[in-house]
């Protein structure tokens, strides 16, 4: 199947710094992404979606100011938490769908998140 | 609203026993619907979809759009299938990709 990977596998950061994450497809073009938030013993909750070249669309609750998502090419997305409080420790998995596999989301390892 | 429930958090069964896992869905268009499965320490991996009507690891499911379900089966559960299973809807647009809370396999030897 086709490959999605997601950097870094973990951080931990401060209080009030932005931290990026990468979700990249390295064998197909992804042509949409999406962006989930996965708490301990919960599931995937879907934060956002986003198109190639366009602004992402953000599920009702998702503060968009705090959780910047650019999907500037059809290899790459990027998901930054800005000034990350405690509250945003969490599990942030990425998802990519595209040219291959027909309607097939292909899953990136995931992101801990942990701020101190 | 776009709406996937599945009602069990945990399914213990013993080797050899038949499973089912449920996954029920709301949505007012043509959906799209997925199974996906993790591993323990492994990502999300798609197991079966709608469109395809194919059996995968001896699981099958078939969308029953009178009931709005999706269950997932196996005849024979094999201790290998232990793992968390995810129920998943695609509206037609396919701009969400929604998830159900999952069901925890558990197969006992």
């Amino acid at each position: 199947g086709a490959v999605v990977s997601q950097h870094p596998s973990w951080v931990i950061c401060k209080s009030g710094t932005s931290v990026k994450i990468e979700c990249r497809s390295l064998d197909f073009q992804a042509t949409t992404m999406f962006w989930y938030r996965q708490f301990p013993k919960q599931s995937l909750m879907l934060m956002a979606t986003s198109n190639e070249g366009s602004k992402a669309t953000y599920e009702q609750g998702v503060e968009k100011d705090k959780f910047l998502i650019n999907h500037a090419s059809l290899t790459l997305s990027t998901l930054t938490v800005t000034s990350a409080h405690p509250e945003d420790s969490s599990f942030y998995i990425c998802s990519a769908r595209g040219n291959r596999g027909g309607t097939e989301a292909f899953f990136g390892q995931g992101t801990r998140l942990t701020v101190v | 609203a776009q709406r996937v429930t599945q009602p069990e958090k945990l399914l213990s069964v013993f080797k050899g026993a038949p499973v089912e896992l449920k996954c029920n869905y709301s949505y007012s268009g043509s959906p799209e619907l997925f199974w996906y499965v993790q591993y323990s320490r492994q990502r999300l991996q798609l197991l079966l979809r709608h469109i395809s009507r194919e059996s995968i690891k001896g699981f099958t499911a078939d969308l029953n759009k009178g009931e709005t379900s999706f269950h997932l089966k196996k005849p024979f559960a094999q201790e290998e299938d232990s793992a968390m299973y995810y129920c998943a809807l695609g509206n037609g647009g396919y701009n969400k990709l929604i998830f159900g809370a999952g069901t925890r396999l558990a197969v006992h030897p």
